[in-house]
């Protein structure tokens, strides 16, 4: 089953902050977040894999809640080039290394200068 | 870091015709594949996960005999999508699993995709 991303858009001005949820109604083993622009591949951003755990790039973070089933993406002080569709990738169980992922809806993200 | 190519970057056919892309790791060995479809401004749906030296597995409601996965090599899976129709036009993207990543972290690394139309 997909997991639900929230907001499915979001439009900000350059530097300020954005949130995008990610939930699921299935246990979750990990979370994957990406980010894809028009006409391209999804770009890798950042794995979570224990519940509490919370990881950054840049001014990218995410957190993953492991009981509440949902993980957050945090947008903070957005550059031009955060523009694009985040994706969240959710595995369930880990049965082997390698699983398949099973991806959000996706949530587009437009910052303006 | 890992980089997966895709071949070709577009293809126009025919209704009828088969088309076959290919998905590359030009870089690193890959025991694992995966091919998704995506249409426009929609999410990436899994078709199928490709195991070197064995049976594709398909998702629920994905034709094998209609979309032929084969990875023959550690480095190469091709999609071939037979007697194409028009509404097998989509962008279709593979990723793939480098084999020496521990620890369970499995990043996918994705191919830039194949544009498919089909007329």
């Amino acid at each position: 089953q997909q997991p639900v991303q929230s907001p499915q858009a979001v439009i900000l001005r350059e530097g300020e902050d954005a949130v995008i949820n990610c939930s699921s109604s299935k246990a979750l083993y990990s979370v994957h977040w990406y980010r894809q622009k028009h006409g391209e591949a999804p770009v890798f951003l950042m794995i979570l894999l224990k519940g509490g755990e919370q990881k950054g790039h840049d001014k990218i973070s995410a957190s993953f809640n492991e009981k509440k089933q949902q993980s957050s993406l945090y947008l903070t002080a957005s550059q031009l080039s955060y523009s694009g569709t985040y994706f969240c990738g959710t595995e369930s169980r880990r049965v082997a290394a390698g699983n398949k992922l099973t991806f959000g809806g996706g949530t587009r993200v437009l910052v303006k200068p | 870091g890992a980089v997966v190519s895709q071949h070709p970057s577009w293809v126009i056919c025919k209704s009828g015709t088969s088309v076959k892309i290919e998905c590359r790791s030009l870089d690193f060995q890959a025991t694992t594949m995966f091919w998704y479809r995506q249409f426009p401004k929609q999410s990436l749906m899994l078709m199928a996960t490709s195991n070197e030296g064995s049976k594709a597995t398909y998702e629920q409601g994905v034709e094998k005999d209609k979309f032929l996965i084969n990875h023959a090599s550690l480095t190469l899976s091709t999609l071939t999508v037979t007697s194409a129709h028009p509404e097998d036009s989509s962008f279709y993207i593979c990723s793939a699993i480098p084999g020496w990543l521990a620890g369970g972290k499995d990043e996918q690394f994705f191919g830039p995709g194949t544009r498919l139309t089909v007329l």
